[in-house]
């Protein structure tokens, strides 16, 4: 049972370039979450999604950023026309969408490290 | 006001000994769920344990538990008989049912675990 994976691993951009990252959760979970950390803090949420469908997002998420589920599987977070304030590790989850138990625990991926320069 | 507080920032704690780390939350939600996080240097959060409000028994999962005070609003997190493979960052998280499927997380508390 593999985890959550993203890639890259690590991304240096300049001002203004666009950035996309991957995040592939676990196969049988079809719950999905983008978060975003920034140095010292704890994460924030961004986005979440249900299967295919974009069911939230965080007031964070300015108009520059996107984040698409296209088949209910893989995830992507991109971001426009970036700025040094967007540096931050990047980190998805997945969840298995059932709220018995361990009230559908979210599993993180090793997350997106964005320097924007 | 900070829906998940963690007043500590930093830790030191000797092998084989244990420690507690420090959480409060605030909520009126009577449906949530409280989760520990550890992330190591790496960066990778690392789940390690959950406690539902209407649990009636302390969560324990091996080397970790839980001392869960609802009218307190606190979820300490307990690590016994520390390893040195301890030390990272640990968050506290709290879902509010009310609130949707998304975490709310405390600032972390850095745990060194010294030989």
């Amino acid at each position: 049972d593999t985890g959550v994976s993203q890639d890259p691993r690590h991304k240096i951009t300049k001002r203004g370039q666009n950035v996309t990252f991957r995040c592939d959760p676990i196969s049988e979970h079809n719950r999905l979450y983008w978060y975003r950390q920034t140095l010292g803090q704890g994460p924030e949420f961004l986005t979440y999604f249900q299967n295919e469908a974009q069911l939230e997002k965080s007031r964070l998420l300015s108009d520059r950023f996107s984040a698409e589920r296209p088949k209910g599987s893989f995830s992507t977070l991109e971001i426009q026309r970036t700025e040094q304030g967007d540096s931050a590790m990047y980190l998805c989850a997945s969840s298995l969408g059932a709220l018995r138990g361990r009230g559908d625990t979210q599993y993180f991926g090793p997350g997106t490290r964005l320097t924007v320069l | 006001a900070q829906k998940i507080t963690q007043t500590q920032p930093g830790m030191f704690v000797q092998e084989k000994e244990a420690v507690t780390l420090d959480c409060t939350y605030d909520t009126s939600d009577q449906s949530y769920g409280l989760f520990w996080y550890k992330q190591p240097s790496s960066g990778e959060m690392i789940f390690l344990i959950y406690q539902g409000s209407y649990d009636e028994q302390n969560a324990t999962e091996g080397r970790y538990s839980l001392n869960f005070q609802k009218a307190r609003k606190s979820a300490n997190l307990v690590i016994s008989a520390s390893q040195l493979g301890d030390s990272a960052m640990y968050f506290c998280a709290m879902r509010e049912e009310a609130a949707g499927n998304k975490l709310t997380f405390g600032g972390g508390t850095r745990v060194l675990v010294k030989p």
